[in-house]
């Protein structure tokens, strides 16, 4: 059974930096094809993808948060890191991080972590 | 505004079927790129409905179906339960942004 758990600070400040980490079981970064997404979802809106890390270290990130995000795995300890600078109040979200059984453009997002909200404010 | 782009609301009564329309452009479904949903009930994380167009995961009710046209895929929910009502969002590919995108989201009603 895989499952995965999002970890981190509720609430940060204005123009700091956010560092999520996903710790997952049931699955294994060094298996080819397999990869961990991160998604999230403000309050009442629709979910936005961000980025995501293959098992070969192939990275992926939303062009639009592109210049504020880094990912990178720890295949030893099961987890994957989410780091997004400068962070804003309109950052302020449910963050989810998600297996990918299988790479492929168009992947799919399978199962989720059951999220970790984070609030931007002073 | 998403670029894929999906009703905010459907309803039906139990027993109904409903349709959920997701649609996008020759830059991501019309190019053939295949297209997820997923189902959000309140207050939990989504959870994979439908994958590569027309795949229901295990443990998925066979009332549940996608089909795609063109730029344009489709959620079908048959015999509509009460527990149905969820919000329903599609996810796709874009190559022009290069990017994972996902719908605007839909609430099922169930009447």
């Amino acid at each position: 059974q895989i499952t995965l758990k999002e970890s981190g600070p509720t609430l940060v400040k204005p123009t700091q930096t956010l560092t999520l980490t996903c710790t997952f079981s049931g699955f294994s970064l060094s298996t080819i094809g397999v990869g961990v997404g991160w998604i999230r979802q403000p309050p009442g809106k629709a979910l936005e993808w961000l980025a995501l890390i293959f098992w070969n270290d192939d990275k992926y990130y939303s062009p639009s948060l592109k210049t504020r995000l880094t990912i990178d795995k720890d295949t030893s300890e099961n987890q994957v890191v989410l780091k997004m600078t400068n962070m804003d109040p309109v950052d302020t979200a449910t963050y989810y991080c998600a297996h990918i059984p299988h790479r492929k453009l168009a992947n799919w997002f399978d199962p989720w972590g059951q999220g970790t909200l984070v609030t931007v404010s002073s | 505004q998403s670029v894929l782009s999906q009703p905010p609301s459907v309803s039906g009564a139990p027993g109904q079927t409903v349709t959920i329309s997701c649609t996008g452009s020759s830059s991501n479904i019309g190019a053939g790129y295949d297209v997820h949903w997923y189902q959000q009930l309140p207050g939990t994380a989504p959870k994979l409905l439908i994958y590569n167009n027309n795949n229901r995961p295990s443990g998925v009710p066979d009332r549940f179906s996608g089909s795609n046209s063109g730029t344009s895929t489709s959620l079908a929910v048959t015999g509509l339960q009460a527990e149905d009502e969820a919000t329903y969002y599609c996810q796709s590919y874009d190559i022009l942004s290069a990017s994972r995108i996902f719908g605007g989201g839909t609430k099922l009603i169930v009447l």
